[in-house]
């Protein structure tokens, strides 16, 4: 068990919809992390979240929204997304959000945009 | 932008055999190098963070090396095992610069 959990583990969505993606970390860390990886492409920086503010926004379209309400919990908002936005969405942790810090992820969700 | 490469893409081995995998990442403004292992349907597991020149890193059958003035990290495995089959990451960033990832290496061992 990695300590960092992710919800829903799978989920289709029409383009119209708004959904949200959840992640927890037990464990105790300050930086949170949203990756992407679209198929057959490597793991993609998203968002960082240290102490509870954004510190990277690696050029995300809006219809994704991050949420960061404490150090604990991280949200990935969807809303109007496009079928190429089908991907795996992995969460992942770190004690300070210094690059040589290793990272603790999460499972993932894997999105389907219909 | 920061390009890290790893080769092979996939790899087929025997259990037994010994084995290892390249990461390359451009040399200059080095700052760190991370080495991952994800198993199907897992997540993703540290498994070495290395920041100096000629680091050398072990983790029972699983060791690394660095070299950040060519700009390649070598991963190794001895007597590969059924359990090591996994896609395993490297990750390299520059100063200021965030975590960037490798599109893996596929390891598949045949018992």
């Amino acid at each position: 068990e990695t300590g960092v959990t992710q919800t829903p583990r799978h989920l289709v969505m029409g383009m119209t919809n708004k959904k949200s993606l959840k992640c927890e970390q037990h464990l105790g860390h300050n930086a949170m992390y949203w990756y992407k990886q679209s198929a057959k492409k490597p793991l993609e920086l998203m968002f960082v979240y240290s102490l509870e503010e954004r510190v990277e926004n690696n050029s995300v379209p809006s219809r994704f929204s991050p949420e960061c309400p404490n150090s604990s919990h991280l949200f990935l908002h969807l809303h109007t997304l496009q079928p190429e936005d089908s991907a795996l969405y992995l969460c992942a942790s770190s004690q300070e959000g210094r690059i040589y810090n290793e990272q603790f992820f999460g499972p993932g969700t894997r999105l389907t945009v219909l | 932008i920061l390009n890290v490469e790893q080769s092979p893409q996939s790899l087929h081995v025997q259990e037994g055999d010994s084995t290892n995998f390249t990461c390359s990442f451009p040399s200059s403004n080095f700052y760190a190098l991370h080495w991952y292992r994800w198993e199907t349907a897992k997540s993703p597991e540290a498994l070495f963070v290395m920041t100096l020149n000629g680091d050398e890193k072990k983790k029972g059958r699983i060791s690394a090396t660095l070299n950040t003035k060519e700009g390649y990290s070598y991963l190794y495995i001895k007597g590969s095992q059924p359990e090591d089959s996994a896609t395993y990451l490297c990750a390299s960033a520059q100063y200021g610069n965030k975590l960037v990832f490798g599109a893996g290496t596929i390891l598949r061992v045949k018992s």
